[in-house]
């Protein structure tokens, strides 16, 4: 068990839908990192919030939004949801301590597998 | 942008057998880091390495950074069917995220 727990476990919905993904922090950790996966496919980073603001984006689509609150945890918000947007999604922590060489350890939750029919 | 490239992406042995993924990264990495995930499950943290021609060993796992800090490398020695999973490097973004690779989905055939 990482810390890092996100719910719903599964979600099943149909095109042209919004959904929230939800997930909360390790205690301590600042950041919260946003990850899709789909079938047999790597880790596309999607964005990364510490401590409230967004810090880095990756290839999040406009569809797709996120926040983090002031207690850490975030939300992954997908909307106009497509049959290309099932996939797994990740939610990361770290506590974001990182040196110049080193770079955070991050944790992962469980995921939320998102199905779009 | 910095692009991560792993090979191979599958990977079957038999057990007892050994194996190896290969990580390389279009520009010079400050570290690298290796995730394993178990099938259906989350991406765990396996270790990190930080100097140039830096090796690493966890048991039966051998981890390596090249030289140049452009590659690395993961050697399982006599591989055992716990050992299966999609094994990932990650090397840090300009922004302090990580880049993963597409994985090697080591299988390990009893």
């Amino acid at each position: 068990d990482s810390g890092v727990t996100q719910t719903p476990k599964h979600l099943i919905t149909a095109t042209g839908q919004r959904v929230t993904l939800r997930c909360s922090p390790r205690s301590g950790d600042l950041s919260v990192y946003w990850y899709q996966q789909s079938l047999d496919q790597g880790l596309q980073f999607l964005i990364q919030y510490y401590n409230g603001e967004e810090r880095a984006k990756g290839n999040i689509l406009e569809r797709f939004s996120a926040q983090q609150f002031p207690d850490l945890h975030s939300e992954l918000n997908l909307s106009s949801l497509e049959l290309g947007d099932s996939a797994l999604y990740f939610c990361a922590s770290s506590v974001a301590r990182q040196s110049l060489q080193h770079t955070d350890t991050q944790y992962f939750g469980p995921g939320t597998r998102l199905t779009v029919l | 942008g910095q692009q991560v490239m792993q090979i191979p992406q599958y990977q079957h042995v038999q057990e007892g057998e050994d194996f190896t993924t290969y990580c390389n990264s279009s520009t010079t990495l400050s570290n690298i880091q290796w995730y394993k995930q178990r099938p259906g499950g989350h991406p765990v943290f396996l270790i990190q390495l930080v100097k140039s021609g830096e090796v690493k060993k966890q048991k039966r796992l051998t981890f390596q950074f090249g030289e140049a800090k452009k590659n690395s490398s993961l050697h399982i020695t006599a591989t055992q069917t716990t050992d299966v999973g999609t094994y990932f490097c990650a090397g840090p973004g300009s922004a302090r995220q990580l880049t993963f690779g597409s994985g090697t989905q080591l299988t390990v055939l009893p």
